[in-house]
């Protein structure tokens, strides 16, 4: 069975940092391009940050831009999100979601999602 | 405000047939770019529903469709069942954000 387990959600000052984790399992984790997707409390969903299948190629939404790093390690199984400089509006869950194939196409798409870990910006 | 526009809300009574439409632009849906579907159930993390516009995955029933034409896109629910009240987002890439985007999502109430 394919599964997706986040962890490393929590409360956080404004400006801090926090580092996700996403464990994966039941399939070939290298050979499939990885996402992180945010929805806030009762909005709706928003991608955050995609990565290939060997790291090669990374992209980020504009608003976390300069402030989030996501880097996987295929060894592990695993995949980051570095989220440095967090601010009240990164308040959400952070869903890890494996990509349609090996490189980050347009055509990409989201399946399947881990449970998600919230992450809560507040002082 | 989304880029991809859908209605806040439908809602429908078991056994009939609903519709939720997608409205994008020349730089998403109207450039090419195929539109995918999501269910999200309250309390739990979305899941994949519709993939390439209208081709359902394994496991989805064959009562959900999906449709593209110009700059929308539509998912269809018929046969309507009470665990079908959920959240259904839609999603596709928009080339001016050069970025993966979502509609604002739409609830779905089973009367």
């Amino acid at each position: 069975e394919v599964q997706l387990v986040e962890s490393g959600g929590g409360l956080v000052k404004p400006g801090g940092s926090l580092r996700l984790s996403c464990a994966a399992s039941g399939f070939t984790f290298s050979s499939y391009s990885m996402n992180w997707v945010r929805q806030a409390p009762g909005k709706g969903l928003e991608w955050v940050s995609s990565i290939s299948s060997s790291s090669s190629y990374i992209y980020y939404a504009d608003s976390v831009k300069g402030r989030f790093t996501i880097s996987r390690d295929n060894a592990k199984n695993s995949l980051y999100l570095q989220m440095n400089s967090l601010r009240a509006e990164d308040t959400a869950v952070y869903y890890c979601a494996r990509g349609r194939t090996t490189v980050v196409v347009p055509a990409n798409w989201f399946d399947p999602w881990g449970q998600g870990t919230l992450v809560t910006v507040s002082s | 405000q989304s880029v991809l526009t859908q209605p806040p809300s439908v809602s429908g009574a078991p056994g009939q047939r609903v519709t939720i439409s997608c409205t994008g632009s020349s730089s998403n849906i109207g450039a090419g770019y195929d539109v995918h579907w999501y269910q999200q159930l309250p309390g739990t993390a979305p899941k994949f529903l519709i993939y390439g516009n209208s081709n359902r995955p394994s496991g989805v029933p064959d009562r959900f469709s999906g449709s593209k034409s110009g700059t929308s896109a539509s998912l269809a629910i018929t046969g309507l069942q009470a665990e079908d009240e959920a959240d259904y987002y839609c999603q596709s890439y928009d080339s001016s954000l050069s970025a993966w985007v979502f509609g604002g999502g739409t609830k779905l109430t089973v009367l």
